[in-house]
């Protein structure tokens, strides 16, 4: 069975630039979670989708992150324009939602970089 | 709110030796989980195991064992004989505050564990 994937693995853009990460969960998983480390800090909590609709969105930093999972599948957080603190590895997890508080599975992350 | 603290920011050892990793959480929840993630250098998270509040017992999986105490809110990782695969930066998680799945991440403790 296929992990969590994400795309990109790394990504260096400037400051004001757009990025769009995707994150694809394990197949059937309806539970899909973005977190994020910065650099020295912890893992934090961004949102977390069930299928479609976002059920917990209070990590999320500002307006400037947006994140989307049409049609309960895949994932994508947008950053818009992206600031020099949005820098850090962007994670991706999914669950099984049959069971309450189901494990959660990491994929690799994604490395952004903002010059 | 919750916390997790996990004050061993880095550990050295020599192949072998037994080491623990120490976590310490704060949480008012009386129902939550708790999990133990290793990361290591190639950045993926992987999980390693997940307990309730309400299962204390001790559990051992080949060279790794977890001691849950709810006593002094402690959840704490050793791993029995050390090999360099070892190697890696160790997450302590916790969740459950107000029925929010989402993960609550110590800062890690990086081991590294020299042959």
């Amino acid at each position: 069975e296929a992990g969590v994937t994400q795309f990109p693995s790394h990504s260096v853009i400037e400051k004001g630039q757009t990025v769009t990460l995707r994150c694809d969960p394990i197949s059937g998983h309806d539970n899909l979670y973005w977190y994020r480390r910065v650099m020295g800090k912890e893992i934090k909590f961004l949102l977390h989708f069930v299928k479609e609709s976002k059920q917990d969105e209070s990590g999320m930093p500002n307006n400037r992150f947006l994140a989307e999972r049409t049609g309960g599948t895949y994932s994508t957080l947008k950053v818009q324009p992206a600031e020099l603190e949005d820098s850090g590895v962007y994670f991706c997890a999914s669950s099984h939602r049959a069971v309450r508080q189901e494990t959660q599975y990491f994929g690799p992350g994604t490395r952004l970089l903002v010059l | 709110a919750q916390k997790v603290t996990q004050a061993q920011t880095e550990i050295s050892v020599v192949e072998k030796e037994d080491v623990t990793l120490d976590c310490v959480y704060e949480t008012r929840d009386t129902t939550y989980y708790l999990f133990w993630y290793k990361q290591p250098p190639s950045g993926e998270l992987v999980f390693l195991i997940r307990r309730n509040s309400f299962d204390e017992q001790n559990e051992i999986s080949g060279r790794y064992s977890w001691n849950f105490q709810k006593s002094t809110s402690s959840f704490n990782f050793t791993i029995t004989a050390s090999q360099v695969v070892d190697s890696a930066v160790y997450f302590c998680a916790l969740s459950g505050q107000g029925g929010s799945e989402k993960l609550v991440f110590g800062k890690g403790t990086k081991l590294t564990v020299n042959p």
